[in-house]
């Protein structure tokens, strides 16, 4: 069975720090992988999809970047960490092969507060 | 532009009462429908979708019956339970080239005993 890992599960930094949050993605190959904020009182937002190794599609102009080195790896960063990038940072999957309506599996999210 | 409209919430209800959380969307195309829920502390599940027009997603006994003329997925619930308190989300995908959902803003639920 196909299981998401993602890490860690709070984070709180200061404003000017760098950020790396990692997910991971178990018993499947060549998945769809996303990064969605949740910001307080708000929905989510699409962040980046990537659909293979090194493809990274950026939806909102931001300081975040992301990053794909292995297949079922999904990596999210920062240089420099804004009081605006705080929110709850959801990472999840979905099979690369199906259709675009494939169901999405979610991981458990990090909560990032930048102070 | 495309998007999903949800009903803002909170929606505080009584166990065993009757819940509707509305959504609209608009896309060109025929998209697929989805509600995904959010329990407290957790990521999200999907909890339901379809993926044309007419069609009634079901689960848990929450339902959605997509329908094109009003552009609407609205979710509904004969009789809620504590246990349903949580977030709900609206979402679709199709968007040409694009593999990922567009999500609404969510609805958060309080069902109280």
């Amino acid at each position: 069975s196909q299981t998401i890992h993602q890490w860690p599960a709070t984070l709180v930094q200061p404003v000017g720090s760098p950020l790396s949050l990692e997910c991971t993605v178990e018993g499947t190959s060549n998945p769809n992988l996303y990064w969605y904020r949740q910001a307080a009182g708000r929905g989510l937002q699409l962040l980046f999809y990537s659909v293979g190794i090194g493809q990274i599609s950026s939806e909102v102009p931001q300081n975040l970047s992301a990053s794909r080195p292995q297949d079922r790896q999904f990596i999210l960063s920062s240089k420099k960490l804004l009081l605006s990038d705080s929110g709850f940072y959801l990472c999840a999957w979905n099979f690369g092969r199906g259709p675009a309506n494939e169901k999405l599996f979610f991981g458990s999210g990090t909560q990032l507060s930048v102070l | 532009g495309n998007s999903v409209t949800q009903m803002e919430g909170p929606v505080t209800l009584s166990e065993e009462a009757f819940l509707t959380i509305n959504c609209t969307y608009t896309a060109t195309g025929y998209p697929s429908l989805f509600w995904y829920v959010q329990y407290p502390g957790e990521g999200l599940q999907l909890l339901l979708k379809a993926t044309k027009a007419d069609d009634k997603g079901s689960n848990k006994g929450f339902e959605a019956t997509y329908r094109k003329e009003t552009t609407s997925f609205h979710l509904e619930k004969g009789s809620v339970q504590v246990s349903d308190s949580a977030v709900y989300f609206c979402a679709w995908a199709g968007g040409t080239g694009r593999r990922a959902l567009t999500f609404g803003s969510g609805t958060r639920l309080q069902v109280q005993p």
